[in-house]
């Protein structure tokens, strides 16, 4: 098992522009995260997956931003119409139904909005 | 709402020097805490994980501790090395198992 994996790394993007950021969990683990960190702060929670059903979202998580998870698998995090605000870096974690219920993060995602 | 305060922000110590790392919360009905490490610009390594019904765990050179009635953990280091440089969050969850994370303690190990 590789971990949690996260593509792209880094992202470069123009002000408006849509970007789509993917996250493949552990293989076993049924419960899929999305985090937010900015520069100097802790993790802010954005949503969360039990399978394929989206089971809580943020306020942080304006109309602009959209999660899924097809399949209950891999998931995808999309932010339309991107805005400065958005730069940040973009973590993915993943747990399974156990009684730990401990969380394993991937590398993130560096967003940077132009 | 739960909120999580690590002090102190900032901390630099000379190698060898064990060091208490401080993690509260304002809220004791948490499910889990959970200690993480975070290199600059990278994702996020767990260290250690304390269930509410635990008091400490221990991991190498790494102890953590938790004490829910006073909503406070600590994580003890010893004898610290250079490699332990880097950023120590804590977080705790609750019923949705979501995480509410510190703002981290930046330590730096000089050797």
């Amino acid at each position: 098992d590789t971990g949690v994996s996260q593509d792209p790394r880094h992202k470069i993007t123009k002000r408006g522009q849509n970007v789509t950021f993917r996250c493949d969990p552990i293989s076993e683990h049924n419960r899929l995260y999305w985090y937010r960190q900015t520069l100097g702060q802790g993790p802010e929670f954005l949503t969360y997956f039990q399978n394929e059903a989206q089971l809580e979202k943020s306020r942080l998580l304006s109309d602009r931003f959209s999660a899924e998870r097809p399949k209950g698998s891999f998931s995808t995090l999309e932010i339309q119409r991107t805005e400065q605000g958005d730069s940040a870096m973009y973590l993915c974690a993943s747990s399974s139904s156990g009684t730990r219920y401990e969380q394993y993060f991937g590398p993130g995602t560096r967003l940077t909005v132009t | 709402k739960q909120e999580v305060t690590q002090i102190p922000a900032a901390l630099s110590v000379p190698e060898g020097e064990n060091l208490v790392l401080n993690c509260s919360f304002t809220d004791s009905a948490i499910y889990n805490l959970q200690w993480f490490r975070q290199d600059p610009g990278k994702g996020l390594t767990s260290l250690l994980l304390i269930q509410s019904s635990q008091r400490e765990q221990t991991s190498g050179r790494l102890n953590a501790s938790l004490d829910k009635s006073s909503g406070r953990s600590t994580l003890y280091i010893a004898a610290s090395q250079p490699g332990d440089s880097a950023t120590y969050l804590c977080a705790t969850s609750s019923g949705t198992y979501k995480y509410i994370f510190g703002t981290g303690t930046r330590l730096k190990v000089l050797a």
